[in-house]
């Protein structure tokens, strides 16, 4: 059973543009939902991440929407450049249980 | 850089036999976890180790074990290889043990070929 699920698999934006990825958990108890990037030969490094006490938390140009009644939460990726291009995957979490990924979507960003 | 790293880079073995990974901690960190990635899937939870006891572990068989050391440095030892364990395996290192508060840092991960 799938308790992250990730979409889309993969995703095609042009330079500046917003890219968008989706997820959505089942396990209300789930209290740290954190985004991770990672480019080929390397391994996943922490993007940003929230706790669903707010509804949407933003580093620079990169955007966490939190929606805790649908159980869903997406990384928005404003103006995209091709340094971008990587795959990204959703988690969840609580407390001292291990992570639980999605299964990543591979963004590319082309000029 | 995370300044954890993974040794070897890549590996090949046969079914059946054995293989042991190796990883090295950012100095200070406490905790170690080991994650299996299949291609094209998200880090599945293998172990976590804490001052060189294991504190956790997810769905994965016996054969599937590891060690901490004093040093930072921690081992995942599988044996009896089989086909679909071809993967790439990522440790992290982190100071604490809650996921939801430490973070993790990852290594490059060493590439496992079963054949």
């Amino acid at each position: 059973q799938q308790q992250v699920k990730q979409s889309p698999q993969s995703l095609i934006v042009q330079k500046g543009g917003i890219s968008i990825i989706n997820c959505a958990y089942e396990n209300t108890a789930f209290d740290y939902f954190p985004w991770y990037q990672q480019f080929p030969g390397k391994g996943p490094a922490l993007l940003i991440a929230i706790r669903p006490d707010v509804s949407e938390k933003k580093e620079g140009r990169f955007t966490i929407s939190f929606n805790k009644s649908a159980k869903q939460f997406s990384l928005h990726i404003m103006d995209s450049q091709p340094g971008d291009s990587a795959t990204y995957f959703c988690a969840a979490s609580r407390g001292n249980t291990p992570l639980v990924f999605g299964k990543g979507t591979r963004l590319s960003v082309i000029a | 850089e995370t300044g954890v790293t993974q040794s070897p880079t890549h590996l090949i073995k046969t079914r059946g036999q054995q293989v042991t990974l190796r990883c090295s901690s950012q100095s200070g960190h406490n905790t170690v976890s080991w994650y299996q990635q299949a291609l094209g899937q998200g880090p599945q939870f293998i172990f976590q180790y804490y001052r060189e006891e294991e504190n956790g572990r997810g769905n994965f068989p016996p054969r599937f074990s590891g060690l901490q050391f004093p040093n930072y440095s921690s081992e995942l030892n599988v044996n009896a290889l089989e086909l679909d364990d071809s993967a790439l395996y990522l440790c992290a290192s982190s100071f604490g043990l809650a996921y939801s508060t430490d973070t993790q840092y990852f290594g490059p991960g060493t590439r496992l070929t079963v054949l």
